[in-house]
């Protein structure tokens, strides 16, 4: 079983909609969780990062986090095709606290 | 500002050739790691360490090494260089609490 899973996608969602992005994790110590965006042939950049149960917003990107379920997702609203990038969710903390767990990514493509 | 910085960016080297990546930040961050990517697998953690003189296997370390002399730097050795290694090499840091900032990536091939 792997730690932190995700749909590879590709998610297809036309401009201006919402984009729903999904992740699971399987250690229930887990403490911190990052969302990354990484564009073709960049490197991962920090999109948000969420430690509470509950919903954290950053302009039009929303983070969910269900410690109880081991679910957290990112909403992102009004899409852009600028958008379109590959989405990392990485989880932090449990027995070996310091280290990042990442899911495969979600392929997001926002169609004008 | 702080930064990540790895090199060389791209690499091609033979089969069987020692190869060294280097991987230097000026966050002053204890925590470092390597990870390679590649496709259908996503980041997959090969070395990392918690400070100097610490250095802890990943997931694939089979056929990697690392040291950690100082701080700034963590280089990832190739011992033999396979094709099985071709791949796109990441370093990151961080601090204990915080999340893991991402140098631009090494792209390696094995010819």
């Amino acid at each position: 079983q792997k730690e932190v899973e995700q749909n590879s996608g590709p998610l297809s969602v036309p401009e201006g909609a919402i984009a729903s992005l999904n992740c699971t994790y399987s250690d229930r110590g887990s403490q911190s969780f990052f969302w990354y965006r990484q564009y073709s042939g960049k490197s991962p950049e920090l999109i948000m990062f969420i430690y509470s149960n509950g919903d954290k917003e950053d302009g039009r990107f929303t983070a969910q986090l269900n410690k109880a379920s081991q679910y957290v997702s990112l909403l992102i609203r009004d899409s852009q095709p600028s958008d379109s990038a590959t989405y990392l969710c990485a989880v932090k903390g449990g027995y070996n606290f310091n280290k990042f767990y990442f899911g495969s990514g979600t392929k997001l493509n926002v169609k004008p | 500002d702080a930064e990540i910085t790895q090199s060389p960016r791209h690499k091609i080297t033979e089969t069987g050739r020692q190869v060294t990546l280097a991987c230097h930040q000026t966050w002053n961050h204890n925590n470092m790691f390597w990870y390679r990517q590649d496709l259908g697998h996503g980041l997959r953690l090969i070395h990392y360490s918690y400070g100097v003189q610490d250095t802890n296997k990943g997931e694939v370390s089979d056929g990697y090494s690392v040291s950690r002399s100082n701080t700034e730097d963590l280089p990832l050795t190739l011992e033999s260089a396979a094709s099985s290694q071709t791949s796109v090499y990441f370093c990151a840091s961080s601090e204990p609490t915080g999340e893991a900032f991402f140098g631009q990536g090494t792209r390696l091939t094995v010819v």
